[in-house]
């Protein structure tokens, strides 16, 4: 079955502490992107990776980072959580990043909350 | 600035009942429109996709039309039900020119359905 893993999908942590959350798709897509999704707010792309060892900065980058070591692995990675990072993550991928057809795959979801 | 607007924020309907969904959009150059359907906890799916250049496209009992023109779009639900009930967002995609996926996105409406 075609799907986006993210993991965990649930995370409690205090302001400071690293933290990874992994996201992984099985579809060999070469774009993969990260996105925020808060309260009165529209999904905003936080990075995304166009193939491995290709990544760049999307709409909110700030206390962010990531890696694309393999095609399937997209990593999110928080060196020092603050809770205004407090949010639902989504993980997704397609086939190619700026076709017009491509349908974006979305992962369930990982709700974060820093203390 | 790229924006969508939908409308209306929430929506209550009955069992059974058709409704549309309203997406006003300003994205330069646009590409593509995309509605997603996000049920309480889970990721976006994608409903449909049009380019510039279509007018209607159609998913079951899920229609969305598009006018380039006007900078508008809609989605009509035929026939609603229960499993219908969810946020129902509209994305504008644009040829951003970089690797970002160029994807604005609404903040979506609050579909409730009620037996």
């Amino acid at each position: 079955e075609a799907q986006v893993t993210q993991n965990p999908r649930y995370l409690i942590t205090v302001t400071g502490k690293k933290l990874t959350v992994t996201c992984s798709q099985n579809m060999n897509h070469e774009y993969m992107s990260w996105y925020r999704q808060d309260p009165g707010l529209g999904l905003r792309q936080i990075y995304y990776s166009m193939n491995v060892e290709v990544t760049d900065k999307g709409d909110v980058p700030e206390g962010y980072k990531v890696s694309r070591k393999e095609k399937r692995n997209f990593p999110l990675i928080l060196e020092s959580p603050s809770p205004n990072q407090t949010s639902l993550y989504f993980c997704a991928s397609s086939l190619l990043g700026q076709g017009a057809k491509n349908i974006q795959y979305f992962g369930a979801g990982t709700r974060l909350s820093v203390l | 600035k790229n924006q969508v607007e939908q409308s209306p924020q929430s929506l209550i309907i009955l069992e059974g009942k058709n409704c549309t969904l309203q997406c006003n959009y300003t994205v330069s150059p646009f590409s593509n429109l995309r509605w997603y359907k996000q049920d309480t906890g889970r990721g976006p799916v994608s409903l449909t996709i049009m380019t510039f250049s279509e007018n209607t496209k159609s998913n079951g009992r899920y229609t969305a039309t598009l006018d380039a023109d006007t900078k508008q779009s809609s989605l009509h639900i035929t026939a609603s039900q229960l499993s219908d009930s969810a946020s129902y967002i509209c994305v504008a995609g644009g040829n951003s020119g970089g690797g970002a996926d160029g994807l604005t996105f609404g903040k979506g409406t609050h579909l409730i359905i009620q037996p």
